[in-house]
């Protein structure tokens, strides 16, 4: 059971737009704790992908963004792609367990 | 550019101690915490502990009786120690750079080290 939750599977058709959710508590998102979102593409090692709620490193598109609300933060990636395809992770902090955690991750299917 | 690299055994025997090594090229290993997440397999990832170059460490609390996170500054090189394996523990474990400077998120990934708990 992760202390964030997200969806298990999100899918959309190439070219759509989708959204990943993440919600949390009042000991982690909602305490103000910033929320990031690692993308793991099959095989590889999780990547970083928005950082500080809705800041991207440099490389990542700008299909790729982030918003954080109350104790719930989203992911969206529009013009969806073939590449996009992976599993996607929220990440924060948590005041009660002193830690980083995670959310149980969502798998993007692209159609 | 930042490169993370895992090294130790592939397989460990219930009840011992798995130990790993991260070596850290392309920059120094202060200024910066260094954390080690695990991904058993088919599931999500888990957050193990982190240190920072000076020893000052935090660990997950279900894993903190087992956990020892160490750096050789000397070497470049934060290590971990984890006692009394069990299958459980099996996973793909990842040195992962923890950055003040991006939001306290995770900036740099090594490609990670599979691990299989088995006697």
């Amino acid at each position: 059971q992760s202390v964030l939750t997200q969806p298990p599977s999100v899918s959309g058709a190439p070219g759509q737009g989708v959204t990943f959710s993440c919600t949390g508590t009042s000991s982690n998102i909602g305490a103000g704790y910033d929320v990031h979102w690692y993308q793991q593409l099959p095989g590889t090692a999780p990547k970083l992908l928005i950082y500080g709620n809705n800041n991207r490193p440099s490389g990542v598109p700008d299909r790729f963004s982030g918003s954080k609300s109350d104790t719930s933060a989203s992911l969206a990636i529009t013009g969806l792609q073939a590449e996009d395809e992976a599993d996607y992770y929220c990440q924060s902090y948590d005041s009660s367990l002193s830690g980083s955690v995670f959310g149980g991750g969502t798998k993007l299917t692209v159609l | 550019q930042v490169q993370l690299q895992e090294s130790g055994p592939g397989l460990v025997k219930p009840s011992e101690t798995l130990s790993l090594t991260c070596t850290v090229s392309g920059a120094s290993i202060r200024s910066y915490y260094w954390s080690w997440i695990r991904q058993p397999p088919g599931k999500g990832l888990e957050w193990i502990g982190y240190i920072y170059y000076s020893g000052s460490a935090s660990y997950n609390p279900s894993l903190k009786s087992r956990v020892t996170i160490s750096v050789d500054t000397s070497k470049n090189q934060p290590s971990l120690k984890l006692t009394s394996v069990t299958a459980a523990d099996t996973a793909v474990y990842y040195c992962v750079r923890y950055s003040p400077q991006y939001s306290s998120s995770f900036d740099v990934w090594g490609q990670g080290t599979t691990v299989t708990v088995s006697s």
